[in-house]
């Protein structure tokens, strides 16, 4: 089936740990985006990649990194730079002013 | 700035009932985008709809129907008579104008719909 992808569901770690989160897609969108998602609030742009090899930062990009060597997967790395990385990360794939297609989300829970 | 409001958090509502979610929005641009999508408790978001700016005819899909009024900045989705289903936090967002290569959405801080037996 076609979607995006994300892995894992539940991802636990030390504070001061770096941690990769994964996201794939299969749709064939150019633009990938990585939205962070806490209680209560709507969700907030951390990184969005338009083609291979190019990526740009969104409102909240401090504490994280991401790469795009292939069209199909966006990684994103919480880094230990991260204050407060606990939340729920959504992955999106999207065409030009397309509606967006998100994945099923990683909860990040950092101790 | 862009700028998405939703001023409900929570909505409670009983089966059968209708239920209007607002949405009010800034932007300084005269061609965008609006969305709704919709985050059930397994957390993925659900596209509903996309309205162009320059399209203001209503919509109805089914229960769903949706009301853009430029003139107040406003784009309110309506369940009528809701289900339990129903039940899901609801997001409404502006997109980036276009011309800009960037597809990038701002979300409001979405309300959450609780449809009881």
């Amino acid at each position: 089936d076609g979607g995006i992808t994300q892995s894992p569901k539940y991802l636990f770690r030390k504070e001061g740990q770096n941690v990769t989160l994964s996201c794939e897609q299969n749709l064939n969108h150019d633009a990938m985006y990585w939205y962070r998602q806490d209680p209560g609030q709507g969700l907030r742009l951390i990184y969005y990649s338009q083609i291979v090899n190019d990526f740009q930062k969104g409102d909240i990009a401090e504490g994280y990194s991401v790469s795009r060597e292939k069209k199909e997967s966006f990684p994103l790395t919480v880094t230990s730079a991260q204050k407060n990385p606990t939340a729920f990360y959504l992955c999106a794939g999207g065409t030009y002013n397309s509606p967006l297609h998100f994945g099923n989300g990683t909860r990040l829970t950092v101790t | 700035a862009q700028k998405v409001t939703q001023a409900q958090t929570e909505i409670s509502v009983v089966e059968k009932e209708d239920v209007t979610l607002d949405c009010v929005y800034e932007t300084r641009d005269t061609t965008y985008y609006l969305f709704w999508y919709k985050q059930p408790p397994s957390g993925e978001l659900v596209f509903l709809i996309r309205r162009n700016s320059f399209d203001e005819q209503n919509e109805i899909s089914g229960r769903y129907s949706w009301n853009f009024q430029k003139s107040t900045s406003s784009f309110n989705f309506t369940i009528t008579a809701s289900q339990v289903v129903d039940s899901a936090v609801y997001f409404c967002a502006l997109s980036e104008p276009l011309g800009n290569q960037g597809g990038k959405l701002i979300f409001g801080q979405g309300t959450e719909l609780s449809v009881k037996p």
